[in-house]
C-alpha cells in the first residue's frame, strides 16, 4: 500500500508570494493534518480535515488556508509568505482520526527568501 | 505548561542498553498515547502506540502507559548507533488534533 505522498518535495518562494502545498494520504484514509515543522518551534498543528470538512483547527494565522477534496486529497495555501513561514511543512493521514493511528509523508521543505 | 512534555536531552546510551524514554501529559481525557521517530532531515515515523494501561511490546520496542500518572514511556532494548534520532511523544483526546511534545534526542554511543 503507498504511503502518504507529498508534492513538490522542495520550494523557493520570496516574501509576499503564496504558496500551495499538496499531500495524497494513504489510499482508504479519510483524515488528513498539516503540521509546520521548525527548528525552535518543533511540531506545531495546523489544521486537519476529514470528509471535506476542518475538523481541528491549530494557532495559525488566516494567511494558512486549506481545502480537502472528495478524493480525500488535500492541499494547504500560504498567502503572503514571510520569512518565518520557511519550515517543512508535513502532512499525515489516518483512517477517520481519533484513536487510529497517523502516518507521515516526506514533507515539503519551503524556504521564503 | 506544555500539554505534553519530554526531556529535550540528549539522553547518550552505550550501545546495547536500555534506552528510556518519557512524556508527561496534562489532559486527563486522552486515550491514545503514539510514540514517533525521526531522524535529522526525515520526516516522523510512527513505531508504537498504547490505548490501555500497562506494557506494549514490540520486537525492541516497549511502551508503558499508566493514565493514572499521566505518564508514557518508551523502552529501547538493546539500543544500536541507528536508533540515534529524536523521538516524539504524541497524544490525542477524543477527534481533537494530535499534540505532540518537543522530543527527546538520543544518542546510542557505539
Amino acid at each position: 500500500k503507498a504511503g502518504v505522498t507529498q508534492t513538490p518535495r522542495y520550494l523557493i518562494k520570496t516574501r509576499g508570494q503564496q504558496v500551495t502545498l499538496s499531500c495524497s494520504p494513504i489510499s482508504g484514509h479519510r483524515s488528513v493534518s498539516w503540521y509546520q515543522q521548525t527548528p525552535g518551534q518543533g511540531l506545531q498543528f495546523l489544521f486537519e480535515y476529514f470528509s471535506e470538512t476542518q475538523r481541528n483547527k491549530g494557532n495559525f494565522p488566516g494567511r494558512f488556508s486549506g481545502r480537502q477534496f472528495s478524493n480525500s486529497r488535500s492541499e494547504m495555501n500560504v498567502s503572503t509568505l514571510e520569512l518565518g513561514d520557511s519550515a517543512l511543512y508535513l502532512c499525515a493521514s489516518s483512517l477517520d482520526g481519533g484513536v487510529n493511528e497517523q502516518f507521515f509523508g516526506p514533507g515539503t521543505r519551503l524556504t521564503v527568501l | 505548561q506544555k500539554e505534553v512534555e519530554q526531556n529535550s536531552g540528549p539522553l547518550s546510551v552505550p550501545e546495547g542498553a536500555i534506552a528510556s524514554l518519557n512524556c508527561t501529559y496534562s489532559d486527563r481525557g486522552s486515550q491514545s498515547f503514539f510514540w514517533y521517530r525521526q531522524y535529522s532531515g526525515k520526516s516522523p515515523e510512527l513505531i508504537m502506540f498504547i490505548y490501555s494501561n500497562g506494557d506494549k511490546e514490540d520486537g525492541r520496542f516497549t511502551a508503558q502507559l499508566n493514565k493514572a500518572s499521566q505518564y508514557v514511556s518508551l523502552l529501547i532494548r538493546d539500543s544500536q548507533p541507528s536508533d540515534s534520532a529524536t523521538y516524539l511523544c504524541a497524544v490525542r483526546a477524543g477527534r481533537r488534533a494530535l499534540t505532540f511534545g518537543s522530543g527527546t534526542r538520543l544518542q546510542v554511543q557505539p
